[in-house]
């Protein structure tokens, strides 16, 4: 399968913990990464690998997978991190291809 | 600190080529491991990946513009490129140019990226 699905839109409240989703068969077989995108501006690494940093990136964001789903979890969400999130991964069919999710919108209220 | 910076036409007319590129600076493109690619995102829409390219000149193509896409590399520069035949309204979008880098697997993450820079296709 060449797709990874994200929900449109997540909302936290300030402080608290969020997890963004994203779905895909791929995910089985090769990590998903994670980028945060701000208005105006392009993506930036925030998770690749199992679950790395990149440097400059707060401790508050970490990666997981379980299964076909990966997540971003955002521990005491503040509000310079209301952005949109994509991931994206290696797709497990045929010949190697990337594949990005949808992105969520994520609010920080 | 590596930097990459896109280039090219803002304006381009249906039917004709887009040609970008993308110059990479505070790096070698000739690094081993890293490959270099082209990510398009048209506005308020998603990031679509269109292609990546190692120094050597080996590519991976997104199959669904595979038959309109060409990436090339000029090491010689440092530069990359990204050529789009018979575009139309639809390939509108900020195009963005990273560094494609490897795990355990080619192609894993793009870190970092370039500006971006909006082509707009209309007559």
């Amino acid at each position: 399968s060449s797709e990874l699905t994200q929900d449109p839109a997540v909302s936290v409240a300030l402080g608290q913990t969020v997890r963004i989703t994203c779905q895909g068969d791929s995910l089985r077989s090769y990590y998903a990464s994670w980028y945060q995108q701000k208005p105006g501006q392009a993506p930036v690494l925030v998770i690749y690998g199992k679950n790395n940093r990149p440097s400059g990136i707060p401790d508050r964001f970490s990666g997981s997978s379980s299964g076909n789903t990966a997540s971003l979890t955002i521990t005491g969400a503040q509000a310079e991190d209301e952005a949109d999130y994509y991931c994206n991964s290696r797709d497990s069919s045929g010949n190697p291809q990337v594949v990005f999710g949808g992105g969520t919108k994520l609010t920080v209220l | 600190q590596l930097q990459l910076q896109e280039s090219g036409p803002g304006l381009v007319k249906p039917s004709e080529t887009l040609s970008l590129t993308c110059t990479v600076s505070g790096g070698s493109i000739s690094s081993s491991s890293y490959y270099w690619g082209w990510i398009r995102q048209p506005p308020g829409k998603g990031l679509e990946w269109i292609g990546s390219i190692y120094y050597s000149g080996s590519t991976y193509y997104n199959p669904s513009l595979k038959s309109r896409v060409t990436i090339s590399v000029d090491t010689s520069k440092n530069q990359f490129s990204l050529k789009l035949s018979s575009v139309t309204a639809a390939d509108t979008a900020v195009y963005y140019c990273a560094r494609h880098l490897s795990g355990d697997y080619v192609l894993g993450w793009f870190d970092p990226w370039g500006q971006g820079t909006l082509v707009t296709v209309s007559s």
